[in-house]
């Protein structure tokens, strides 16, 4: 199974809005409605963002959002801020009933 | 509150073997799926493996697939993984986490992760 592909890396200046891409194919991210998005700051463990494609668990901003369009799922991040520049992964489930991740996209706050 | 402790972890050579342990509190552990993440140093999250509450079936990776054995004691509230035949490509951080419930296993988000334990793999 062959990692989903994010860009390498994303910026954007306090406030403004951010999206980060994430392709997969009909037998991923086109074919179910499961894909999750983590963020993880620099020695940290991962945090869920997003699961189902748009939603968010207790607790996560409503700056976070998610959605899919064929096989690209996004996570838009609006109102961007210092905190949110860190490393963010999306996930789906396969036809093989397995998961992949993407590669990963670093966000840097300019 | 939901906590995660991995144990386990450490420097073993090629062709090796090691078992790694996830001590689970602040959930009823049965019900959910639970399943193990790494992370090469440097490199991006790769999935291992995923077993569900009852145990009664596991999924694994390709990359893992007759290698690692993923297991779990409910009564324990205890997630294993026995890594066999290691290789250095398997040198990575480890982490345990949860999946959320409503969709069952290896679709359903990963909610809760443990700090992560470090394996090696190196002569």
């Amino acid at each position: 199974q062959s990692a989903l592909t994010q860009p390498a890396s994303v910026s954007g200046s306090p406030g403004q809005s951010i999206t980060i891409a994430c392709t997969g194919t009909s037998s991923d991210v086109g074919g179910y409605n499961y894909v999750s998005w983590y963020q993880q700051h620099p020695g940290k463990a991962p945090k869920l963002l997003i699961y189902e494609v748009s939603n968010r668990p207790s607790g996560i901003s409503n700056r976070f959002s998610g959605s899919k369009s064929g096989n690209t799922a996004s996570l838009t991040i609006s109102g961007l801020q210092a905190e949110d520049e860190a490393d963010y992964y999306c996930n789906s489930y396969t036809s093989s009933s397995t998961r992949v991740f993407g590669g990963g996209t670093k966000v840097t706050v300019l | 509150e939901v906590q995660l402790l991995e144990s386990g972890g450490g420097l073993v050579q090629p062709g090796g073997s090691l078992r790694l342990s996830c001590a689970a509190s602040g959930f009823t552990f049965s019900s959910y799926a639970m399943t193990w993440v790494r992370q090469a140093p440097g490199k991006g999250l790769e999935w291992v493996s995923e077993i569900i509450g009852s145990g009664g079936s596991t999924y694994y990776a390709d990359s893992v697939k007759g290698r690692f054995t993923i297991s779990r004691d409910n009564s324990k509230k205890t997630l294993y993984l026995q890594m066999n035949s290691l290789r250095a490509e398997d040198t990575a951080v480890y982490y345990c986490a949860k999946v959320e419930g409503s969709v069952g296993a290896t679709k359903g988000g990963i909610d809760r992760w443990g700090q992560g334990t470090l394996v090696t793999v190196s002569s």
